[in-house]
């Protein structure tokens, strides 16, 4: 059974960088028909994909965030990374990475989700 | 950007109740859509996949209809468990989207 979990401070300053990983268990991050995802959600809100990569390094953004996100991956730990610059109050959402099949030139959706993890931004 | 539209963004039903949830696409998204419910405090669960399918182990009175630019979720007879927020989710095209969700309560 694949289980992901997130972790990360839930604190984050105002400019500062988010930096989060996700530690997948019962799976292994290189599996060729995977790619692994972020998304987030501010309290009481929506969803928001943020983007995924797969274990060859090779990544999709949001336009919204692509800017500021930088997405990694640890073969060696089975964990891959977000990190999100320039903060403010408004990244301030719970965190999820997944896991997300592909098929046909397309991720398709997102499962199992971890937990979540809260981030605030504030100083 | 695919936008996605859902509704309602609320609704409340009586236990047994026939509820119906629908999502509208800005373009054809083909059969490209999945729900996903989310309890309070919980990560969303993936219920349906390419608009129509049931993920292994979900009740089968949740169901999916729909193509193009236009889909329906269905809970046939509402449960008290089943007390959560509704998203659909679109992979047609980048970037992935969601609807707005619909919050489902019992009356």
């Amino acid at each position: 059974q694949v289980q992901l979990q997130e972790s990360g401070p839930g604190l984050v300053k105002p400019s500062e960088t988010l930096s989060l990983t996700c530690t997948i268990s019962g799976d292994s991050v290189t599996s060729a028909n995977y790619y692994w995802s972020w998304i987030r959600q501010p309290p009481g809100k929506g969803l928001e994909w943020i983007g995924y990569i797969y274990y060859s390094g090779s990544t999709n953004y949001n336009p919204s965030l692509k800017s500021r996100v930088t997405m990694s991956v640890d073969t060696s730990k089975k964990q891959f990374s977000l990190k999100l610059s320039s903060v403010t109050a408004a990244d301030t959402a719970v965190y999820y990475c997944a896991r997300s099949p592909y098929s046909s030139f397309k991720v398709l959706w997102f499962d199992p989700w971890g937990q979540g993890t809260l981030v605030t931004v504030s100083s | 950007d695919i936008q996605m539209t859902q509704s309602p963004s609320s609704l409340s039903a009586s236990v047994g109740d026939r509820v119906t949830i629908t999502c509208q696409a800005s373009q054809d998204i083909s059969n490209s859509l999945n729900w996903y419910q989310q309890k309070p405090g919980k990560a969303p669960k993936l219920l349906i996949y390419d608009a129509s399918n049931l993920e292994t182990g979900v009740p089968s009175r949740f169901s999916g209809s729909g193509f193009g630019t236009d889909f329906t979720f269905t809970i046939s007879s509402l449960q008290p468990e089943d007390i959560a927020t509704y998203y659909c989710q679109q992979y047609d095209n980048l970037p992935l989207t969601f609807g707005g969700g619909t919050k489902v309560e019992i009356k």
